[in-house]
């Protein structure tokens, strides 16, 4: 299975900022990389595909990036809503795994 | 629009069998895979499996061979996970996820509508 790692674990930060979130694989997965977003209690939303691709109705202040076995996540300016927990997933193969998640706190 | 719908929270005893179900709407259901993916208390997203609901193939994540069953039934645009042999470590929220990828089409895959999530508690 590949596996997939993010840093940090968890991430504190003010409105306004700009934030980059990491995943890395543990092989080359090309860009099938996907970003979600999750927010207490309810389901996971897409936010980017294929590693850069924004998925219809996000903000652009969010972008993804990277391909191979690295890749990020940049918000660009911290909104209030934003305030979440975010997970990669490769879906290059099955077991389409995710990461363990990275949790964005207000500073 | 489209949206799914889940099946509502389950209690069961260790042990027991669980059937959760997934009802489509708003797009063709036998064109996209239907994926199963589980979160217990406090942790990350799990993928389970998912369903080709036009043929009915499964492909099953490892850790859940021999327990878990992905159906579907066209007529009504559900799918169905069943997880077998409960264990207390099974407590977790449950969900259906959409591929936004057709499954004729070319491309990467990505889960791109889920439903609400049901709760399956096991508990002695």
């Amino acid at each position: 299975d590949i596996q997939m790692t993010q840093s940090p674990s968890s991430l504190s930060a003010s409105v306004g900022d700009r934030v980059t979130i990491t995943c890395r694989a543990s092989q080359s997965i090309s860009s099938y990389l996907n970003w979600y977003q999750q927010k207490p209690g309810k389901a996971p939303k897409l936010l980017i595909y294929a590693a850069s691709s924004l998925q219809s109705g996000v903000p652009s202040r969010f972008s993804g990036s990277g391909s191979g076995t690295d890749f990020t996540l940049t918000i660009s300016s911290l909104q209030p809503e934003d305030f979440a927990t975010y997970y990669c997933q490769q879906s290059y193969s099955t077991p389409h795994t995710f990461g363990q998640g990275t949790r964005l706190e207000i500073k | 629009q489209v949206q799914l719908v889940q099946s509502g929270a389950e209690v069961k005893k260790p042990g027991a069998s669980v059937k959760v179900s997934c009802k489509a709407s708003g797009y063709t259901f036998t064109g996209y895979y239907m994926h199963w993916v589980r979160q217990a208390p406090g942790q990350g997203l799990e993928w389970m499996g998912r369903i080709n609901p036009n043929s009915g193939g499964t492909n099953y994540a490892q850790k859940f061979q021999g327990r878990v069953t992905m159906t579907r039934d066209t007529s009504i645009s559900t799918a169905y996970m069943e997880l077998s042999r409960l264990r207390s470590d099974d407590t977790a929220v449950y969900y259906c996820a959409r591929d936004g990828r057709s499954i004729r089409g070319n491309g990467p895959y990505y889960f791109d509508y889920w439903g609400q999530g049901t709760l399956v508690t096991v508990s002695s």
